[in-house]
């Protein structure tokens, strides 16, 4: 079984940089990518980006390229969240996810953190 | 905007069957997956592929694909089903994944 632990919140001011973290326990051989989900306040689900936990490599949603950094550790199994300067509008929840690849087509996140509730105020 | 496009609300008598739709993808070469959220909970995943429930998901719960219209169904609904259920896929680019903006089922 694989758990996702991520801090539960943080609470920043305009401008200030940021990063959240999501650690992997448990059958960490089955963690390859995680992913980002970002959830504003009575609204949908997000798909921000992914991680290979094994290469680093990246793939951005294109609303969210440039405006956000996904990084991984390996030695430490855990995934990286990161902004330079936030603005109150990043103010959301923020899942990370297990991403799957079952085929070449089929793409499913079947473990999730309890995610993070991200506060930018002054 | 979501490139996919799910009905923002449905209801369903309680025992009785629904269907959550999810339009606007190519599912038959991008394959789907469904989600269900309550309230402050972190999602759940129901529903992925064609029609595979992962472990723990009830069987209550199918899926079926036509066209680009992919569909949860839910036959029985009890009122543990109630909340909000996310479509997700790739976009039309291939590169990405993509969320519907969500549909919110009441179990009367």
């Amino acid at each position: 079984e694989v758990q996702l632990m991520q801090p539960a919140i943080e609470v920043k001011k305009p401008g200030e940089s940021l990063r959240i973290s999501c650690q992997v326990s448990g059958d960490t051989s089955t963690v390859n990518r995680i992913a980002w989900v970002r959830q504003m306040a009575g609204k949908g689900l997000e798909w921000m980006g992914v991680v290979n936990l094994r290469n680093s490599g990246t793939t951005y949603s294109p609303s969210f390229q440039g405006q956000v950094t996904v990084s991984a550790d390996r030695s430490l199994m855990t995934a990286h969240l990161q902004w330079t300067s936030l603005k109150v509008a990043d103010t959301a929840v923020y899942f990370c996810a297990r991403q799957r690849q079952l085929t070449t087509v089929l793409y499913y996140m079947d473990v999730w953190g309890a995610g993070t509730t991200v506060i930018v105020s002054s | 905007s979501s490139e996919l496009t799910q009905d923002p609300a449905v209801s369903v008598a309680l025992g009785q069957t629904v269907r959550i739709t999810c339009r606007g993808g190519s599912f038959e070469r991008h394959h789907i997956s469904w989600y269900q959220q309550k309230p402050r909970q972190a999602p759940v995943l129901v529903l992925y592929g064609k029609n595979n429930r992962p472990s723990g998901s009830p069987d209550r719960f199918s899926g079926s694909i036509s066209g680009n219209t992919a569909s949860l169904t839910i036959t029985g609904a009890q009122a543990e089903d109630e909340g909000d259920y996310f479509c997700n896929s790739r976009d039309s680019s291939g590169d990405h994944l993509v969320f519907g903006g969500g549909t919110r089922l009441t179990v009367l």
